[in-house]
């Protein structure tokens, strides 16, 4: 198992330009996520998936967009990329089976994104 | 309005001796409590976690305390080796099924 990956692993865009972070997890999870973390921050939660189709907004969802037409795949997709944006992207999935017990997320290694 | 905070950025401890990783947070609702550690260039790993049913919960050299009337946990570390330097970020949640909220982190490193 590979468990979560992420592409690229770093980028530096321009003031402007768009790109996709791509994210794979072999794990059959149904729950997808994606955060980013600033310098000295915690995680904030951009957008998240409960499954294939069903997509909803996070804490800070505003100059993103996603989509999750797989289990699998769950890319984040950045318009008109902008400084504020210059930041740590995660992405992270789960398995939620209607228990009582929280199942942990799983991270992948991140992509460091620079936009100048 | 940072729902979950660890005040100490920052934690240098000597291999051997006790880590103690502090953690509050402002939301009643909240029912289950993560924590997290995470190494330079790499994702968060989990690490234990605690329901709000429970005061305590062990796993090997790590254990997290909960006290809900202080909305307060920790992360005791014993022994800590060098190996645990890394940045710990409690996370909680106020279900199974619902998102996470972090706290920004604390730098622990153990020193030989």
């Amino acid at each position: 198992n590979a468990g979560v990956t992420q592409t690229p692993k770093f980028r530096i865009l321009k003031i402007g330009q768009s790109m996709t972070l791509q994210c794979t997890q072999d794990m059959n999870h149904n729950y997808m996520y994606w955060y980013r973390q600033d310098p000295g921050m915690g995680l904030k939660l951009i957008y998240y998936s409960v499954g294939a189709g069903i997509t909803d907004k996070g804490e800070v969802p505003n100059g993103y967009n996603v989509s999750r037409s797989t289990t699998e795949d769950f890319p984040l997709r950045l318009e008109l990329a902008a400084p504020s944006q210059t930041s740590v992207y995660f992405c992270a999935s789960s398995y939620y089976g209607g228990s009582d017990s929280y199942d942990e997320q799983f991270f992948g290694p991140g992509t460091r994104l620079t936009v100048l | 309005d940072q729902q979950v905070k660890q005040n100490s950025p920052s934690l240098s401890v000597q291999e051997g001796r006790i880590s103690i990783l502090n953690c509050d947070y402002t939301n009643s609702m909240f029912d289950y409590f993560l924590w997290y550690k995470k190494y330079p260039a790499e994702g968060p790993t989990f690490l234990i976690s605690i329901s709000s049913i429970k005061d305590k919960n062990e796993d090997g050299r790590f254990t997290v305390f909960l006290n809900k009337s202080a909305k307060h946990l920790s992360l005791h570390i014993v022994p800590s080796q060098p190996g645990d330097s890394a940045v710990y970020f409690c996370a909680a949640t106020p279900g199974t099924a619902s998102k996470l909220t972090f706290g920004t982190g604390t730098r622990l490193q153990v020193t030989l």
